[in-house]
Protein backbone atom coordinates (compact mmCIF):
# COMPACT_ATOMS: atom_id res chain seq x y z
CA UNK A 1 0.00 0.00 0.00
CA UNK A 2 0.82 3.66 -0.91
CA UNK A 3 1.32 5.90 2.34
CA UNK A 4 3.85 8.07 4.07
CA UNK A 5 5.79 6.31 7.36
CA UNK A 6 7.53 7.66 10.16
CA UNK A 7 9.74 6.72 12.80
CA UNK A 8 10.18 6.38 15.68
CA UNK A 9 6.58 6.95 17.02
CA UNK A 10 8.20 7.75 20.34
CA UNK A 11 11.72 9.48 20.54
CA UNK A 12 13.32 10.97 23.85
CA UNK A 13 15.93 13.21 23.79
CA UNK A 14 18.67 13.91 26.32
CA UNK A 15 19.99 17.67 27.02
CA UNK A 16 22.75 18.84 23.61
CA UNK A 17 21.42 15.95 21.65
CA UNK A 18 20.80 15.96 18.08
CA UNK A 19 18.03 13.93 16.98
CA UNK A 20 16.61 12.62 13.77
CA UNK A 21 13.12 11.63 12.47
CA UNK A 22 12.23 9.64 9.62
CA UNK A 23 10.19 9.88 7.26
CA UNK A 24 9.81 7.98 3.94
CA UNK A 25 7.17 7.86 1.24
CA UNK A 26 6.15 5.53 -1.66
CA UNK A 27 3.54 7.77 -3.08
CA UNK A 28 5.74 9.21 -5.88
CA UNK A 29 5.35 12.80 -4.52
CA UNK A 30 7.74 15.65 -5.46
CA UNK A 31 7.41 17.93 -2.33
CA UNK A 32 7.72 16.66 1.09
CA UNK A 33 6.93 18.63 4.55
CA UNK A 34 7.70 18.92 8.03
CA UNK A 35 5.25 20.24 10.59
CA UNK A 36 4.92 20.75 14.34
CA UNK A 37 2.36 20.58 16.35
CA UNK A 38 1.92 21.45 20.56
CA UNK A 39 -1.40 21.07 22.43
CA UNK A 40 -3.84 22.68 21.56
CA UNK A 41 -2.25 24.76 18.61
CA UNK A 42 -2.23 24.35 15.26
CA UNK A 43 0.47 22.87 12.44
CA UNK A 44 3.56 24.72 12.33
CA UNK A 45 5.54 24.83 8.92
CA UNK A 46 9.01 23.88 9.84
CA UNK A 47 10.65 22.70 6.25
CA UNK A 48 9.79 21.90 3.10
CA UNK A 49 10.62 20.41 0.00
CA UNK A 50 9.47 20.93 -3.47
CA UNK A 51 12.02 18.44 -5.33
CA UNK A 52 15.02 16.57 -4.70
CA UNK A 53 18.60 18.43 -3.51
CA UNK A 54 16.52 21.92 -2.74
CA UNK A 55 14.20 22.72 0.25
CA UNK A 56 13.02 25.72 1.91
CA UNK A 57 12.81 27.19 5.31
CA UNK A 58 9.30 27.69 6.88
CA UNK A 59 7.75 29.60 9.93
CA UNK A 60 9.97 27.74 12.37
CA UNK A 61 13.14 26.38 10.83
CA UNK A 62 15.66 27.37 13.64
CA UNK A 63 16.86 24.59 15.55
CA UNK A 64 16.35 22.45 12.66
CA UNK A 65 17.87 21.23 9.84
CA UNK A 66 16.60 18.33 6.79
CA UNK A 67 18.07 17.08 3.86
CA UNK A 68 16.73 15.69 0.19
CA UNK A 69 19.02 13.66 -1.39
CA UNK A 70 15.92 11.11 -2.20
CA UNK A 71 12.70 11.52 -3.57
CA UNK A 72 11.64 9.11 -1.23
CA UNK A 73 12.55 10.58 1.94
CA UNK A 74 13.25 13.89 3.65
CA UNK A 75 15.04 13.48 7.61
CA UNK A 76 14.45 16.07 9.80
CA UNK A 77 16.71 16.48 12.56
CA UNK A 78 16.28 18.44 15.90
CA UNK A 79 19.50 20.32 16.90
CA UNK A 80 20.36 21.10 19.86
CA UNK A 81 19.81 24.42 19.35
CA UNK A 82 16.40 23.89 19.80
CA UNK A 83 15.51 24.68 22.95
CA UNK A 84 11.83 23.67 23.27
CA UNK A 85 11.91 20.60 20.90
CA UNK A 86 8.63 18.41 22.66
CA UNK A 87 6.49 18.57 20.32
CA UNK A 88 4.01 16.34 18.02
CA UNK A 89 6.46 16.29 14.57
CA UNK A 90 4.12 15.24 11.30
CA UNK A 91 5.70 14.81 7.87
CA UNK A 92 3.07 15.07 4.64
CA UNK A 93 3.77 14.95 1.24
CA UNK A 94 2.07 16.35 -2.04
CA UNK A 95 2.53 16.32 -5.79
CA UNK A 96 3.70 19.49 -6.75
CA UNK A 97 1.18 22.10 -7.91
CA UNK A 98 -1.34 20.42 -5.36
CA UNK A 99 -2.47 21.55 -1.97
CA UNK A 100 -3.37 18.38 -1.35
CA UNK A 101 -1.26 16.81 1.87
CA UNK A 102 -0.85 13.44 3.19
CA UNK A 103 0.43 13.16 6.64
CA UNK A 104 2.16 10.76 8.37
CA UNK A 105 1.22 9.39 11.82
CA UNK A 106 3.65 11.17 13.66
CA UNK A 107 6.37 11.20 15.98
CA UNK A 108 5.98 12.27 19.27
CA UNK A 109 9.51 14.08 20.44
CA UNK A 110 9.77 14.47 24.17
CA UNK A 111 13.07 15.44 26.36
CA UNK A 112 14.78 13.66 28.79
CA UNK B 1 3.80 35.31 8.55
CA UNK B 2 -0.31 34.44 7.49
CA UNK B 3 -2.05 34.01 10.08
CA UNK B 4 -5.22 32.09 10.67
CA UNK B 5 -7.98 32.08 13.32
CA UNK B 6 -10.50 29.35 13.41
CA UNK B 7 -13.06 28.85 15.87
CA UNK B 8 -14.96 27.88 17.75
CA UNK B 9 -11.59 26.06 19.86
CA UNK B 10 -13.35 23.61 21.32
CA UNK B 11 -17.31 22.23 20.94
CA UNK B 12 -19.12 19.61 23.22
CA UNK B 13 -22.03 18.57 21.44
CA UNK B 14 -25.07 15.57 21.80
CA UNK B 15 -25.43 12.90 18.91
CA UNK B 16 -27.32 14.37 16.00
CA UNK B 17 -27.18 17.66 16.31
CA UNK B 18 -24.98 19.93 13.88
CA UNK B 19 -22.39 21.89 14.17
CA UNK B 20 -20.53 24.92 12.37
CA UNK B 21 -16.66 25.81 12.55
CA UNK B 22 -15.18 28.61 10.37
CA UNK B 23 -12.01 29.90 10.08
CA UNK B 24 -10.81 33.35 8.52
CA UNK B 25 -7.33 34.57 7.36
CA UNK B 26 -5.51 37.47 7.45
CA UNK B 27 -4.78 37.73 3.75
CA UNK B 28 -6.78 36.42 0.60
CA UNK B 29 -6.03 32.62 0.05
CA UNK B 30 -7.34 30.45 -3.50
CA UNK B 31 -7.08 27.03 -1.79
CA UNK B 32 -9.06 26.12 1.39
CA UNK B 33 -9.07 22.82 2.95
CA UNK B 34 -10.49 20.86 5.98
CA UNK B 35 -8.85 18.54 7.59
CA UNK B 36 -9.91 15.94 10.68
CA UNK B 37 -7.12 14.63 13.44
CA UNK B 38 -7.80 11.29 15.52
CA UNK B 39 -5.38 11.15 18.73
CA UNK B 40 -2.35 10.35 18.30
CA UNK B 41 -2.64 10.12 14.44
CA UNK B 42 -1.95 12.77 11.19
CA UNK B 43 -4.60 14.63 9.65
CA UNK B 44 -6.67 13.23 6.94
CA UNK B 45 -8.22 15.01 4.47
CA UNK B 46 -11.84 15.86 4.32
CA UNK B 47 -12.56 18.42 1.67
CA UNK B 48 -10.97 20.64 -0.65
CA UNK B 49 -12.21 23.78 -2.30
CA UNK B 50 -10.68 26.04 -4.83
CA UNK B 51 -13.07 28.55 -6.11
CA UNK B 52 -14.53 31.83 -4.16
CA UNK B 53 -18.63 30.29 -3.27
CA UNK B 54 -17.64 27.14 -3.96
CA UNK B 55 -19.84 24.57 -1.92
CA UNK B 56 -19.02 20.64 -1.23
CA UNK B 57 -19.80 17.80 0.19
CA UNK B 58 -18.61 14.62 1.38
CA UNK B 59 -21.42 12.46 3.39
CA UNK B 60 -22.36 14.52 6.32
CA UNK B 61 -19.83 17.03 5.86
CA UNK B 62 -19.88 20.91 3.49
CA UNK B 63 -17.46 23.01 3.29
CA UNK B 64 -17.61 26.63 1.73
CA UNK B 65 -15.22 29.17 0.24
CA UNK B 66 -15.88 32.57 1.23
CA UNK B 67 -16.76 35.27 -1.23
CA UNK B 68 -14.31 37.69 0.32
CA UNK B 69 -11.27 34.08 -0.33
CA UNK B 70 -10.60 35.49 3.44
CA UNK B 71 -12.71 32.44 4.92
CA UNK B 72 -14.24 28.92 4.59
CA UNK B 73 -16.89 26.95 6.78
CA UNK B 74 -17.14 23.59 7.58
CA UNK B 75 -20.59 21.87 8.93
CA UNK B 76 -20.99 18.86 9.87
CA UNK B 77 -24.69 16.91 10.25
CA UNK B 78 -26.27 14.59 12.74
CA UNK B 79 -22.61 14.23 14.42
CA UNK B 80 -22.30 10.74 15.53
CA UNK B 81 -19.38 9.98 18.06
CA UNK B 82 -16.87 8.46 15.69
CA UNK B 83 -17.01 12.49 14.28
CA UNK B 84 -14.60 13.15 17.81
CA UNK B 85 -11.57 14.68 17.00
CA UNK B 86 -9.66 17.99 15.94
CA UNK B 87 -10.81 19.44 12.74
CA UNK B 88 -8.04 22.03 11.15
CA UNK B 89 -8.47 24.45 7.84
CA UNK B 90 -5.69 25.02 5.69
CA UNK B 91 -5.08 27.39 3.08
CA UNK B 92 -2.98 28.41 0.47
CA UNK B 93 -2.15 31.08 -2.46
CA UNK B 94 -0.35 29.78 -5.07
CA UNK B 95 0.38 33.34 -6.08
CA UNK B 96 2.89 33.60 -3.08
CA UNK B 97 5.72 32.23 -4.42
CA UNK B 98 7.95 32.71 -1.53
CA UNK B 99 5.77 30.30 0.21
CA UNK B 100 4.72 27.01 -1.28
CA UNK B 101 2.75 25.11 1.53
CA UNK B 102 -0.11 25.15 3.57
CA UNK B 103 -0.75 27.54 6.44
CA UNK B 104 -3.22 25.91 9.17
CA UNK B 105 -5.54 27.03 11.68
CA UNK B 106 -5.45 26.35 15.09
CA UNK B 107 -7.89 23.78 15.18
CA UNK B 108 -11.56 22.70 16.67
CA UNK B 109 -11.65 20.30 19.37
CA UNK B 110 -15.17 18.28 18.65
CA UNK B 111 -16.34 15.95 21.36
CA UNK B 112 -19.84 14.21 20.99
CA UNK B 113 -21.91 12.82 23.93
CA UNK B 114 -23.70 9.22 22.70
Amino acid sequence: DGGITQSPKYLFRKEGQNVTLSCEQNLNHDAMYWYRQDPGQGLRLIYYSQIVNDFQKGDIAEGYSVSREKKESFPLTVTSAQKNPTAFYLCASSITGTEKLFFGSGTQLSVL
Amino acid sequence: GQQLNQSPQSMFIQEGEDVSMNCTSSSIFNTWLWYKQDPGEGPVLLIALYKAGELTSNGRLTAQFGITRKDSFLNISASIPSDVGIYFCAGQNKMDTGRRALTFGSGTRLQVQP
